[in-house]
């Protein structure tokens, strides 16, 4: 069936530093990717999403690319903040049609 | 604010006991899902819906029933609860792919 692994936290920067969290999927077709971020005592926002290979999911200073090669949707921020200090889930809507597909996470700390 | 909104917030139950979780969405989605979050196993689908009337069973449906008979309501019961399913419960609705979640309800069963 469809999974997402992603890289283990805790992941803990300095302001400003550059950040990659990996994420790796395995799904038949064409899957539609997703990153959520999980702010503390929260529930979960959509961060960004790309729906076909080569797209560029980005938001608020991230980025993911839908790379179908390497089955890869890896998030990129060039310059994180103490507020980005949160939980990020990568996840995937399969040809299955809507139900989404989680990553276990990877907490990120930034501290200043 | 339109949304997805859950009752109650925190709940604290003795193994045994029996409770319902609602989760009442005001989009007109189609689609709603109860999941489950644990700590470094991210969040699992415990069932979902397609619309009025209609369950299926996710990921881990084991101990939990649920309920659509409104479109805009998706009830999550647990007839015996156990210390296992202590968690966090998140519901979500959808049009498409356009996820929408809940705040959560905390459960801690003792």
């Amino acid at each position: 069936g469809d999974s997402v692994t992603q890289m283990e936290g805790p992941v803990t920067l300095s302001e400003e530093a550059f950040l990659t969290i990996n994420c790796t999927y395995t799904a038949t077709g064409y899957p539609s990717l997703f990153w959520y971020v999980q702010y503390p005592g929260e529930g979960l926002q959509l961060l960004l999403k790309a729906t076909k290979a080569d797209d560029k999911g980005s938001n608020k200073g991230f980025e993911a690319t839908y790379r179908k090669e390497t089955t890869s949707f890896h998030l990129e921020k060039g310059s994180v903040q103490v507020s980005d200090s949160a939980v990020y889930f990568c996840a995937l809507i399969g040809d299955s049609g809507y139900a989404l597909n989680f990553g276990k996470g990877t907490s990120l700390l930034v501290t200043p | 604010n339109a949304g997805v909104t859950q009752t109650p917030k925190f709940r604290v139950l003795k193994t045994g006991q029996s409770m319902t979780l609602l989760c009442a969405q005001d989009m007109n989605h189609e689609y709603m899902y109860w999941y489950r979050q644990d700590p470094g196993m991210g969040l699992r689908l415990i069932h979902y819906s397609v619309g009025e009337g209609t369950t299926a069973k996710g990921e881990v449906p084991d101990g939990y029933n649920v309920s659509r008979l409104k479109k805009q309501n998706f009830l999550l019961g647990l007839e015996s609860a156990a210390p296992s399913q202590t968690s966090v419960y998140f519901c979500a609705s959808s049009l498409s792919s356009g996820y929408t979640f809940g705040s959560g309800t905390r459960l801690t069963v003792v």
